[in-house]
């Protein structure tokens, strides 16, 4: 079975643009949660969404969004960018069955540096 | 407050040795889960062990192993036989029912290094 991906795998971008990107949980899972990874600040949790809903959200501005369609892919977006929003995001999907004992997988990351 | 504590920045180990990762962590819901996971230098986050609040017997998954005391609120990471490939970045996580989903909660890692 594959694992979680996500793309694209490396990004650079200027202060201002915006950014998406995706990631595509291991099939069958349901859930898909986003962190965002900084030396500073270490591991945060951005959101997740569970059946295309918001289920929950991190302590994060309203310039972080995202979206999960009806195949359980997610993207999520970045708008007016700014230099601390360079990190690595990290995608992770589970299955969401029984929330005790529920695992998150996580994809390879996506490295974002702002310009 | 920190809920997440991992004391160790960075450790070596000696190839085939064991060595233990330190995590406590701090929570007032009776029923949580407990992970560790191991990042390399790739940087994508890999599942190692969970451990339920509930769990009478300690979690083991071949060289891992957690070594789970509740009343102290540690949860430290056992690598037995430690091997070259094991040099990484090591988190405790945490999930907490009384958040909503699937959140967890990071500690701040530490970086193993296994010599030959």
């Amino acid at each position: 079975k594959a694992g979680v991906t996500q793309t694209p795998r490396y990004l650079i971008k200027t202060r201002g643009q915006q950014v998406t990107l995706s990631c595509s949980p291991i099939s069958g899972h349901r859930s898909v949660s986003w962190y965002q990874q900084t030396p500073g600040q270490g591991l945060q949790f951005l959101f997740e969404y569970f059946s295309e809903t918001q289920r929950n959200k991190g302590n994060f501005p309203g310039r972080f969004s995202g979206r999960q369609f009806s195949n359980s892919r997610s993207e999520m977006n970045v708008s007016t960018l700014e230099l601390g929003d360079s990190a690595l995001y990290l995608c992770a999907s589970s299955l969401a069955v029984a929330v005790d004992t529920d695992t998150q997988y996580f994809g390879p990351g996506t490295r974002l540096t702002v310009l | 407050a920190q809920k997440i504590t991992q004391t160790q920045p960075g450790m070596f180990v000696q190839e085939k040795e064991a060595v233990t990762l330190d995590c406590t962590y701090d929570t007032s819901d009776p029923s949580y889960g407990l992970f560790w996971y191991k990042q390399p230098s790739s940087g994508e986050m890999i599942f190692l062990i969970y451990q339920g609040s509930y769990d009478q017997q300690n979690a083991t998954e071949g060289r891992y192993s957690l070594n789970f005391q509740k009343a102290r609120k540690s949860a430290n990471l056992v690598i037995s036989a430690s091997q070259l490939g094991d040099s990484a970045m090591y988190f405790c996580a945490m999930r907490e029912p009384s958040s909503a989903g699937n959140m967890l909660t990071f500690g701040g890692g530490t970086r193993l290094m296994v010599k030959p």
